[in-house]
């Protein structure tokens, strides 16, 4: 069964510091997400990506944080200065036009020391 | 605003038994989309159910089912048969229909579910 892949599945890095969440989303899938979820608390979008850019972004989703799909499979997110505040878990989520169902990937696990 | 509202942050269901989780929902469309994902302890998201709105019908799944009262904006998932594996952290999400065009997840603040053997 096709899944959507994200790599690492943990991630430590110190403040200031740059990270990239990688994501291979379905293949035949054309809108791509991410998703955020601090411990203990729920998930909260990011933003949504179809044709090349940004459809929609959340206000979470500051000047810090840029995406990209870098080749015909990847689909990247950028934190360029980590805050200890960005620790959570990172979610990256595709799916068809139209269907409504977003596969989620197993997440990424960010922790800003 | 779209709001999602899980008033049961824990539930608890004896093997084999059966349980249902609640969720109410605001919103002025008329044309989305809910969904059951779980969440077990490796954090992964994994959806259990879908809902299309305009549909009465309400959607199972093997031993999941769900309850959707439009007007009472209510959607809630029923869990037969309960298994250990069962034990998870369920969210409930909606999502408008833009007519063939993304629109963003609003999650719930989930309902812990733990299954007493």
């Amino acid at each position: 069964e096709p899944e959507v892949t994200q790599t690492p599945s943990h991630q430590v890095t110190q403040m200031g510091q740059e990270v990239i969440l990688r994501c291979v989303p379905i293949s035949n899938h054309l809108y791509f997400y991410w998703y955020r979820q601090i411990l203990g608390q729920k998930v909260e979008f990011l933003v949504s990506f179809y044709n090349n850019e940004i459809s929609e972004k959340s206000e979470i989703f500051d000047d810090q944080f840029s995406v990209e799909r870098p080749d015909g499979s990847n689909f990247t997110l950028k934190i360029r200065s980590t805050k200890l505040e960005d620790s959570a878990m990172y979610f990256c989520a595709s799916s068809e036009s139209g269907t409504g169902m977003a596969f989620f990937g197993q997440g990424t696990r960010l922790t800003v020391v | 605003a779209q709001t999602v509202t899980q008033s049961q942050p824990e539930m608890s269901v004896q093997e084999a038994e059966t349980v249902t989780l609640s969720c109410t929902y605001d919103t002025s469309e008329s044309d989305y989309y809910l969904f059951w994902y779980k969440q077990p302890p490796s954090r992964q998201m994994i959806l259990v159910i879908r809902q299309e709105a305009y549909k009465q019908q309400n959607a199972t799944e093997n031993r999941f089912s769900v309850n959707f009262q439009k007007a009472a904006k209510s959607f809630s998932l029923k869990i037969s048969d309960s298994q250990l594996g069962d034990a998870a952290m369920y969210f409930c999400a909606y999502r408008i229909n833009y007519g063939g065009s993304q629109g963003n997840l609003i999650f719930g603040k989930g309902t812990k579910l733990s299954v007493k053997p």
